[in-house]
């Protein structure tokens, strides 16, 4: 498969619940992005990765947890999340230079869509 | 502080009309612009980027430095134009990504 793949494309959880947003790329991009799409705030940056080291946490919630084991995937690890997280969540990549002098030209995922009871 | 606005939550038109999506920047140095759109049940996908001078889907987009401005613009909208436009001139504070405006929905009528 080619683009941004996420999976799942739904995913349903209590608050007490653990569970993870899984991203993974196949254009060979070097940076990937977490984007959180909500009715309230449309795109809010949470969590950069470039060559796998994190550049930017975006004062995102210690409940959520990313990872990058390498360049071609990106996780999103959930716990003790709260209704009001609930919201698509989008995963991008992009090429980009090692301090962040690229293009920015971002490659979309469809979206992991979250709702959490 | 860094900041994007885009005026207009929602944007009617006829087919036909022409079309002006507005963005405005607050931003230190040089940008670089970018407009994404997203079509009903479709991905977040870049329209065009200031500095590539293109028009794509007839849409051009012209850097005002003095107003610091940069609207998309159209001058005959068709009903497939219809999407979420997001203006993208800001970088986060790292300077490693991009962050959007609150977005535009154009609807476009017969």
């Amino acid at each position: 498969e080619t683009g941004v793949t996420q999976t799942p494309r739904h995913l349903v959880m209590g608050m007490t619940n653990k569970k993870s947003l899984k991203c993974e790329q196949h254009l060979g991009h070097n940076a990937m992005y977490w984007y959180k799409q909500s009715a309230k705030k449309p795109l809010e940056l949470m969590f950069v990765y470039n060559f796998k080291e994190q550049t930017e946490n975006n004062s995102v919630p210690s409940r959520f947890s990313p990872e990058c084991p390498n360049s071609s995937h990106l996780f999103l690890h959930l716990h003790t999340l709260q209704p009001e997280d609930s919201a698509l969540y989008l995963c991008a990549s992009s090429q980009e230079g090692r301090f962040g002098s690229g293009a920015n030209v971002l490659t979309f995922g469809a979206g992991s869509r979250l709702t959490v009871l | 502080a860094q900041r994007v606005t885009q005026p207009e939550k929602l944007l009617s038109v006829f087919k036909g009309a022409p079309v002006e999506l507005k963005c405005n920047y607050s931003y230190s140095g040089s940008p670089e612009l970018f407009w994404y759109v997203q079509y009903s049940r479709q991905r977040l996908q870049l329209l065009l980027r200031h500095i590539s001078r293109e028009s794509i889907k007839g849409f051009t987009a012209d850097l005002n430095k003095g107003e610091t401005s940069f609207h998309l613009k159209k001058p005959f909208a068709q009903e497939e134009d219809s999407a979420m436009y997001y203006c993208a001139p800001e970088k986060s504070q790292a300077g490693t990504a991009l962050i959007f405006g609150k977005g535009t929905t154009l609807s476009v009528s017969s």
